[in-house]
């Protein structure tokens, strides 16, 4: 079925360092992977997100690779700052209008 | 601003006590989600609407029923709450069915069964 995995659901990083999140989706028609941003408390927001027709987006410090055959895609964040301390989703959609979520990523940068 | 709103924020209701939660929206947007999101958790779709077609997740128990009266409002109803119930309820839309377009997110209800 459906499936997204993300790792890991911890992450510490030195604040300046660079922060990688990883996921890995099952179905090779998905075609469209967005990141969302969760600080404590709130909505999911997203930050980013790639189509299954491009390889690399960046968004200032932010960038997400796709690689399709390998079936999995990765969110990059350089020079990371405490405002970067949020828990960190990765989505996957199947071809529809539903997405299917990993499991999350806590990531704190330490000051 | 245009945007996704729940009401209320906080929501405790007693054990097996039929509790309403809401969502609106000002985006005009065809398709509203309802997720349930559990403490250091992934959120997990129970239903979805197209305009007025209701599709519900196989696994969505029996308990969570949701009404569309219109293009802007969406409920979700818990007939009779347990305590593995309590969780955040997220609302979302988005603009339609195109798998590429954005999920907007409500700031999402708590709800506490007591």
């Amino acid at each position: 079925g459906e499936n997204v995995e993300q790792h890991p659901s911890t992450l510490s990083v030195q604040e300046g360092d660079s922060a990688v999140i990883k996921c890995t989706y099952s179905d090779s028609a998905s075609n469209y992977f967005p990141w969302y941003k969760q600080e404590l408390g709130k909505r999911p927001q997203l930050i980013i997100d790639i189509r299954s027709n491009v390889g690399e987006k960046k968004d200032q410090r932010i960038a997400v690779t796709l690689n399709k055959t390998a079936k999995h895609f990765s969110l990059h964040i350089t020079e990371t700052q405490p405002e970067d301390s949020a828990v960190y989703f990765c989505a996957a959609s199947f071809g529809n209008e539903k997405l299917t979520f990993g499991t999350g990523t806590r990531l704190t940068i330490i000051p | 601003d245009a945007m996704v709103i729940q009401n209320p924020r906080y929501q405790v209701t007693q054990f097996g006590k039929p509790v309403t939660l809401s969502c609106s929206q000002t985006l005009n947007h065809n398709v509203m989600y309802w997720y349930q999101q559990k403490s250091s958790q992934a959120p997990k779709l129970l239903f979805h609407y197209y305009d007025k077609d209701f599709n519900n997740e196989a696994d969505t128990p029996d308990n969570f029923q949701s009404r569309r009266p219109n293009t802007s409002f969406c409920f979700l109803d818990i007939r009779s709450p347990g305590l593995g119930d309590a969780a955040m309820y997220l609302c979302a839309t988005s603009r339609d069915r195109k798998p590429d377009n954005e999920q907007f997110f409500g700031p999402g209800t708590r709800l506490t069964v007591l």
